[in-house]
């Protein structure tokens, strides 16, 4: 069955660093996203990517986030300057279009910790 | 705007008991309606999904839900529970014909079962 890929599973950093979030998303799927879950509470939206540019996004996803669909492949969520909130699992979604029938696919998430 | 009310964060149940998880949603337009399970360190599979057809929903592992649209509820059972069950069950909803097809979760769940 068709997964979602996410790499790294697990990242530290400093606070104040970059980071670099990546996602495989399902290949003929066309509608991408990014949800954070922060140690013991819900999963949050941050942000959805439709035609390479971004359709929709939350609160969260301020000026610090970014995200973009470099190769056609690959969809990644970058975090520019790293906060010790951001500490938190990373999850990436895809789904091919938006009808009834299809539901979104999660990968296994990539957990980042800042320091 | 549509949120997701999940009422127990916690609930725990013997082996072979029912499993009653409850989910309550608001929406500003008909629903679609999801659970979701994660496993410790994996990331979100679905369980079931309601999109307006059926209001009696089965999914895997034996689970269902029911939408009850006077009721505003989503809750999802499981005649016996096993030990395998153990999780965090998260309920999910998103807006049909609106654009916005972001899932909005619960605060979830967490399954006990005990032998």
């Amino acid at each position: 069955e068709p997964e979602v890929t996410q790499t790294p599973s697990h990242q530290v950093t400093q606070m104040g660093q970059e980071v670099i979030l990546r996602c495989v998303p399902i290949s003929n799927h066309l509608y991408f996203y990014w949800y954070r879950q922060i140690l013991g509470q819900k999963v949050e939206f941050l942000v959805s990517f439709y035609n390479n540019e971004i359709s929709e996004k939350s609160e969260i996803f301020d000026d610090q986030f970014s995200v973009e669909r470099p190769d056609g492949s690959n969809f990644t969520l970058k975090i520019r300057s790293t906060k010790l909130e951001d500490s938190a699992m990373y999850f990436c979604a895809s789904i091919k279009e938006h009808s009834g029938a299809n539901v979104l696919t999660f990968g296994a998430g990539s957990r980042l910790t800042v320091l | 705007a549509q949120s997701v009310t999940q009422l127990g964060s916690h609930v725990s149940v013997s082996e072979g008991a029912l499993v009653l998880l409850r989910c309550n949603y608001s929406s500003s337009v008909p629903p679609y309606l999801f659970w979701y399970v994660q496993y410790p360190n994996q990331g979100l599979q679905l369980l079931l999904k309601y999109t307006s057809a059926a209001t009696l929903v089965k999914g895997i592992n034996g689970f269902e839900a029911e939408f009850k649209k006077s009721e505003t509820s989503f809750h999802l059972t499981k005649p016996s529970a096993h030990m395998s069950d153990a999780a965090e069950y998260f309920c999910a909803v998103s807006e049909t014909g609106t654009g916005r097809r972001a899932l909005t979760f619960g605060s979830g769940t967490r399954l006990q079962v005990q032998p």
